[in-house]
């Protein structure tokens, strides 16, 4: 299995920030990349796909960027919203496997 | 606005089967853009994929529950279930059902989860 780790593992940040998460796989994936927002209890929602494809609905603040073991998912100024676990899912081959998560928390 | 829940009982008995189905609304369960999957949770630790079914029936699982996991999917209910045989404690989790973009296998829409607790 394709193993998937973060980091940070949790960062405290402010309002207006601008916030930075990496995603590595342990071989190469191309940009078979995702990113997701989760809150407890909610259904987690989709980002970024492919990488650094927005989908639909979500703000512009949020990209992804990177290919192949490396990949980042930024956003360019942190809402109240925006505080929340973030996790990588790799979709280059089953089993698809998640990154253990980013936990952003207010500052 | 396509949204998927799931349910099934809150706890099961070791050695028993946890069945769980998700429920799709707004929206066809048998739209050829999408297949289905299950994911779960367990307390602090990372999420793991369970297993994939398209509406053709063919289905994939991981190979950590191959031997104990069958997913199916039912088009007139607009359902699509998971069973896992012989559960233990290891199997205690909060359970995610989600449809999946076939052009890039991400899960676009999740169900908001279910925790199943396994004990006697």
């Amino acid at each position: 299995d394709i193993q998937m780790t973060q980091s940070p593992s949790s960062l405290s940040a402010s309002v207006g920030d601008r916030v930075t998460i990496t995603c590595r796989a342990s071989q190469s994936i191309s940009s078979y990349l995702n990113w997701y927002h989760h809150k407890p209890g909610i259904a987690p929602k989709l980002l970024i796909y492919a990488a650094s494809s927005l989908q639909s609905g979500v703000p512009s603040r949020f990209s992804g960027s990177g290919s192949g073991t490396d990949f980042t998912l930024t956003i360019s100024s942190l809402q109240p919203e925006d505080f929340a676990t973030y996790f990588c899912q790799q979709s280059y081959t089953i089993p698809f496997t998640f990154g253990p998560g980013t936990k952003v928390d207010i500052k | 606005q396509v949204q998927l829940q799931e349910s099934g009982p809150g706890l099961v008995k070791p050695s028993q089967t946890l069945s769980l189905t998700c429920t799709v609304s707004g929206g066809s369960i048998s739209s050829g853009s999408y297949y289905w999957s299950w994911i779960r949770q367990p307390a602090g630790k990372e999420l793991e994929w369970i297993g994939r079914i398209y509406t053709s029936g063919r289905t994939n699982y991981n190979p950590s529950l191959n031997s104990r996991v069958t997913i199916s999917v039912d088009t007139s209910k607009n359902q699509f279930s998971l069973k896992l045989s012989s559960v233990t404690a290891a199997d205690t989790a909060v359970y995610y059902c989600a449809r999946v973009n076939r052009q890039n296998d991400a899960f676009d829409i999740w169900g908001q989860g279910t925790m199943v607790t396994v004990s006697s």
